[in-house]
């Protein structure tokens, strides 16, 4: 069974880089891709890009000006990189992996809270 | 961009009813290459990532149980529970992959009457 687990700072100060790094085990994060998606306090899924094994990434162009998304194949590992935040960024971040047929979600990682403060 | 909206934002329906939820998609999510239309649905409950339950709009992921269906085509959707249980209770979204940006609704919550 696929899991993933998302990690990294719950508090970062506006103006500053978002970094998570999302952990997939019970299975290799080769031949997928694997994406981040956020969700705001009290608000919906807003999805923010992917990225595939080999390094191909496909950006939400509403935050492509300030996101980075890689990969580590040794690690089985794919971050997320935002900078610039402001409080608009306060929300849950999702990891998950792409479907093989279409760009729908079928393993998810618990989410984690990141508050961007002043 | 394709935008997609949701209908009811909110629901109460009694254990054992039929639930029924509405999406709807700025432009037609039909992919003509597999005449199938790109258009998932995800079961959300509080402290836990969103679940997915239905792609292709009408195909039920593995392990979900029957009650749940979707049906719909073009611009039009609906997710129904057919016999509501007390573990149904969630939001619900429906989330567009015909084209990028990839978009979800704006979610509608399912509670018990």
């Amino acid at each position: 069974q696929v899991q993933l687990q998302e990690s990294g700072p719950g508090l970062v100060k506006s103006s500053e880089t978002l970094s998570l790094t999302c952990t997939v085990s019970g299975g290799s994060i080769s031949n997928y891709y694997w994406s981040w998606i956020r969700q705001p306090p009290g608000k919906g899924l807003e999805w923010i890009g992917y990225i595939y094994y080999s390094g191909t990434t496909i950006y939400n162009p509403s935050l492509k000006s300030r996101v980075t998304i890689s990969v580590d194949t040794s690690r089985n590992q794919f971050s997320l990189n935002l900078n610039s935040v402001t409080a608009a960024d306060t929300a849950v971040y999702y990891c998950a992996r792409k479907d093989v047929s279409g760009s729908f979600f079928d393993y998810w990682g618990q989410g984690t809270l990141v508050t961007v403060s002043s | 961009d394709i935008v997609m909206t949701q209908s009811p934002d909110s629901l109460a329906v009694s254990l054992g009813e039929r639930a029924t939820i509405n999406c709807k998609s700025s432009q037609s999510v039909l992919y003509s290459s597999n005449n199938k239309n790109c258009l998932a649905w995800y079961q959300h409950k509080p402290g836990q990532p969103p679940k997915l339950l239905i792609y292709w709009a009408s195909t039920r992921e593995s392990g979900v149980p029957d009650r749940f269906s979707g049906s719909g085509s073009g611009t039009e959707f609906t997710l129904t529970i057919s016999s509501l249980q007390a573990e149904d209770v969630a939001v619900y979204y429906c989330q567009q992959y015909y084209g990028s940006p990839f978009s979800f609704g704006q979610g509608t919550k399912l509670e018990i009457k």
